[in-house]
This record gives C-alpha cells, structure tokens and sequence, in this order.
C-alpha cells in the first residue's frame, strides 16, 4: 500500500531519447514535487504542484517538462536526453502547499543516460 | 537564498554509542521548519525528525533527537544507542514557514556505524 509511488525504478536510455517517469500518490495530499538527487548526492527541488497548478519551476532545462492530470498525478517527461541528466528523480507530496510536517518521498529512480 | 550546511560528510561510530550530526543554516525569516531525513541503501527518503522553530523545546523521537540553537542557527541531530540500521546519508532540511518555497537540503552526511 505505498503512500507515493514512482515508476519505473531504474530507467536506462541513449542519449537524445525522450522518457517519461510517473508518479502517483494515495494520501490525499495536494502538492507534490520532483527533486534531483546528483551523482553526489545532493537533493535540489525542480518543480511543484498544488492542485495541478505549477507553483515552482526552478531554472531546470525546458526539456523537462512536469504534467499533473489531476492532484493524485505528477509525471515527468524529459526530451532529448542529455549524459547530465543521469540522476536520481524523486517525487514526493505534503499535506498542503504550506505544509507544516515535511514530505513523503516515492523510493526514487535511477536515470542512466548512455 | 535560504542555504544549509553539513559540515560533516562522513561519520563513523561503534554500535550502541552516541553520535551528534551538525547542520547550520542561513535565513533571515523568523518562521520556518526544520527536517531531518534519512536515506538508507535502499534509497528511499524517511523523515527522522522535525522542529518547528517557535518551539523552543528539543524534537525527540525514541533514539534520535535534536539541538537547536536557533540564535546560533544551528540544528544538529543526535543519535542514542547507535544500531547498525542507523547506517545511511542523513540530510539536515529546510522550509520556510507559509512559503512555496519547498524543502532545502543539506549535502548530507554519510554515517558509518562500525559493528
């Protein structure tokens, strides 16, 4: 019964593909996110979503472009895959856009651009 | 920009010891949250532990708990009874009160508990 769940967990691709990762969350939450997590492990935020409405998009490529169907739903599609985007993507969801009590994370997948 | 700081990017410990993992951070509000989280192997993110900083009471939670200093704008986490469970990245994270602002993370440091 996973609270936020992503797929696929781990995505192997050329370069110049385009790919899509899903998320999906069952809580009842209304804002979700998508983070980057480098080869170095740091976590910067991408964009957010409160009640499919983009909140924050930060200076990320325009080749990643977030789609939310409804506030249960966050995908991320990426086009033209570059070797630099290889990473670890991670949705997650809070309560409310203020929300007092931190996220909860999908387990993530793991972007290999060859 | 708010910022967050782990000094520390490994720390080692023996089981059953204490270990104090720091973390500072750069704002100028007065209302904010703060967050530990966890990352194991398995990559998934937990949230350890948060504080709120009106409160001037320490979070604790079982084993783990924290010292905020918020003049000193610091927020380290303390780990009781190490286990070898407790191995994982630990970010120290941030969030302003009533923003859009999202989480801001720290680098994170890599904790190492020695059997």
């Amino acid at each position: 019964d996973t609270a936020v769940s992503q797929t696929p967990k781990y995505l192997v691709t050329q370069m110049g593909n385009d790919k899509s990762i899903k998320c999906e969350q069952n809580l009842g939450h209304d804002t979700m996110y998508w983070y980057k997590q480098d080869s170095k492990k740091f976590l910067k935020i991408m964009f957010s979503y409160n009640n499919k409405e983009l909140i924050i998009n930060e200076t990320v490529p325009n080749r990643f472009s977030p789609k939310s169907p409804d506030k249960a739903h966050l995908n991320l599609h990426i086009n033209s895959l570059e070797l630099g985007d290889s990473a670890v993507y991670f949705c997650a969801s809070s309560q409310a856009l203020f929300a007092l009590y931190g996220y909860t994370f999908g387990s993530g997948t793991r972007l290999t651009v060859v | 920009a708010q910022t967050v700081t782990q000094s520390q990017p490994e720390m080692s410990v023996q089981e059953a010891e204490t270990v104090t993992l720091s973390c500072t951070y750069d704002t100028s509000e007065s209302d904010y949250y703060l967050f530990w989280y966890k990352q194991p192997p398995s990559r998934q993110m937990i949230l350890v532990i948060r504080q709120e900083a009106y409160k001037q009471q320490n979070a604790t939670e079982n084993r783990f708990s924290v010292n905020f200093q918020k003049a000193a704008k610091s927020f380290s986490l303390k780990i009781s009874d190490s286990q070898l469970g407790d191995a994982a990245m630990y970010f120290c994270a941030y969030r302003i009160g009533g923003g859009a602002d999202g989480l801001t993370f720290g680098k994170g440091t890599h904790l190492i508990i020695q059997p």
